[in-house]
């Protein structure tokens, strides 16, 4: 099984913030990863996937990268609209969540 | 627009099997190049796979639940649907179906079905 760790598991951060959450894999894949956003109450919204592509609809601000045992996602200017919670998943080998990062209001 | 709608009782006692069908609207679940996946989430946790289905009808389980767990698809209701058996209370959850295509992850979800397992 490919063992997904997310890094921080809580984010204080502010409106304006540069925001990176990482997730390392426990053996290297190739680059099936994804990264979902999820709010309370609500399923989990895919935002990105193979590493860095952006699923449709999804602002520019967000970005992933990374390769091997160790993905990014990065959101270059934090709107109110992203306080939520992110998951990484990978995809190369059935299917792994990491175990989640909660974006608070600092 | 693909929409999928999770459906099923939302108590189950101790030892018994949960049930839970995903109906697919706005799209063939015989599609080719899709699967369609179970996904749960137990209060304040986080997300966990439990397992896929081809449109060929290959299944996948998560190890940890492979035990207990069978997956179906129904073409001539356009569903699909989840028995997981000698359920506990850790098996209580927000039980989500999905849809994701050939070498992509999830990308269509259903709202979530939450399962209470108590006596």
């Amino acid at each position: 099984d490919i063992q997904m760790t997310q890094s921080p598991s809580t984010l204080s951060a502010s409106v304006g913030d540069r925001v990176t959450i990482t997730c390392r894999a426990s053996q290297s894949f190739n680059n099936w990863l994804a990264w979902y956003q999820q709010k309370p109450g609500k399923a989990p919204k895919l935002l990105i996937y193979k590493a860095s592509s952006l699923d449709s609809g999804v602002p520019s601000r967000f970005s992933g990268s990374g390769s091997g045992t160790e993905f990014t996602l990065t959101i270059s200017s934090l709107q109110p609209d992203d306080f939520a919670t992110y998951y990484c998943q990978q995809y190369h080998s059935y299917w792994t969540f990491g175990q989640g990062t909660k974006v608070e209001i600092k | 627009q693909l929409q999928l709608q999770e459906s099923g009782p939302g108590l189950v006692k101790p030892s018994e099997t949960l049930s839970l069908t995903c109906t697919v609207s706005g799209g063939s679940i015989s599609s080719n190049n899709y699967y369609w996946g179970w996904i749960r989430q137990p209060p304040g946790k986080g997300l966990e796979w439990i397992g896929t289905i081809y449109y060929s009808g290959t299944t996948y389980y998560s190890p940890s639940l492979k035990s207990r767990v069978t997956i179906y698809v129904d073409t001539s209701k356009n569903q699909f649907s989840l028995k997981l058996s000698s359920v506990t209370a850790a098996d209580t959850a927000v039980y989500y179906c999905a849809r994701g295509e050939s070498s992509s992850p999830f990308d269509y979800w259903g709202q979530g079905a939450l399962v209470t397992v108590s006596s």
